[in-house]
C-alpha cells in the first residue's frame, strides 16, 4: 500500500528560487494537509484542503501557495524561497473525521 | 482551540508499561483527543483517539478522565521500537470543517534496555 507519497525526498535551493512539492495519496481521502517541522518543534499546519479545487490557510501560510486540482494530489509551492523556509515538510490526508495519514517528509534546505 | 501540555521527556524500562500523561484543561465537549508518535524524523504515526470513554487497540490504551481535562496513553509492554516523540493532540475544526490537528512539542519517550 503506497498511502501518502511525497516527492522529492530531499532538495537544496538557493534563496529566491521557486519549487513545488508534490503529495499524492491513493486512499481516496477528501482532506489533505501540508505541515512544516522545524528542529525540536512539533508540526505546524501550512495549508489544507477539504476537497478537489478547495484550499484554506493553516497556522503558518505566508510564503506558500497550494493547489488541489485533482483529488489525489496536493501541491505546495514556494514562489521565492527564503532561508527561513528551511524545514522538513510533511503531507497528510484523511477521510472525513478519520485519523490523518502522513507521508515520509521532504527535507528542504535553502541557502 | 484547546491546547495540550505534556512532559518533555520520559524513560521507561523495556517490557514495562509506559504511561504518558497529557493535560488539556480547555478542551471543549466535541473535541477529540488524538495520540500520534514520530520515530526519528519519519512522518507521524497515528496511535489512538477518543472522546469520553477509554479506548484500546492493538497498539495502546487511552484513559480519559471523567472531566476530560487530562488523559494518559498507555503502552502496555514497551519495546525499544517504541522510542519516539509522542504527541497528544486535541482535534479542532477549521473554518471549512476540516479536522485540523495542533501539534505541540510532545513527549520524548526513551525505552531503556
Amino acid at each position: 500500500n503506497a498511502g501518502v507519497t511525497q516527492t522529492p525526498k530531499f532538495r537544496v535551493l538557493k534563496t529566491g528560487q521557486s519549487m513545488t512539492l508534490l503529495c499524492a495519496q491513493d486512499m481516496n481521502h477528501e482532506y489533505m494537509y501540508w505541515y512544516r517541522q522545524d528542529p525540536g518543534m512539533g508540526l505546524r499546519l501550512i495549508h489544507y484542503s477539504v476537497g478537489e479545487g478547495t484550499t484554506a490557510k493553516g497556522e503558518v501560510p505566508d510564503g506558500y501557495n497550494v493547489s488541489r486540482l485533482k483529488k489525489q494530489n496536493f501541491l505546495l509551492g514556494l514562489e521565492s524561497a527564503a532561508p527561513s523556509q528551511t524545514s522538513v515538510y510533511f503531507c497528510a490526508s484523511s477521510g472525513g473525521s478519520q485519523p490523518q495519514h502522513f507521508g515520509d517528509g521532504t527535507r528542504l534546505s535553502i541557502l | 482551540d484547546a491546547k495540550t501540555t505534556q512532559p518533555p521527556s520520559m524513560d521507561c524500562a523495556e517490557g514495562r508499561a509506559a504511561n504518558l500523561p497529557c493535560n488539556h484543561s480547555t478542551i471543549s465537549g466535541n473535541e477529540y483527543v488524538y495520540w500520534y508518535r514520530q520515530i526519528h524524523s519519519q512522518g507521524p504515526q497515528y496511535i489512538i483517539h477518543g472522546l469520553k470513554n477509554n479506548e484500546t487497540n492493538e497498539m495502546a490504551s487511552l484513559i480519559i478522565t471523567e472531566d476530560r481535562k487530562s488523559s494518559t496513553l498507555i503502552l502496555p509492554h514497551a519495546t525499544l521500537r517504541d522510542t519516539a516523540v509522542y504527541y497528544c493532540i486535541v482535534r479542532y475544526r477549521g473554518q471549512t470543517g476540516a479536522n485540523n490537528l495542533f501539534f505541540g512539542t510532545g513527549t520524548r519517550l526513551t525505552v531503556i534496555p
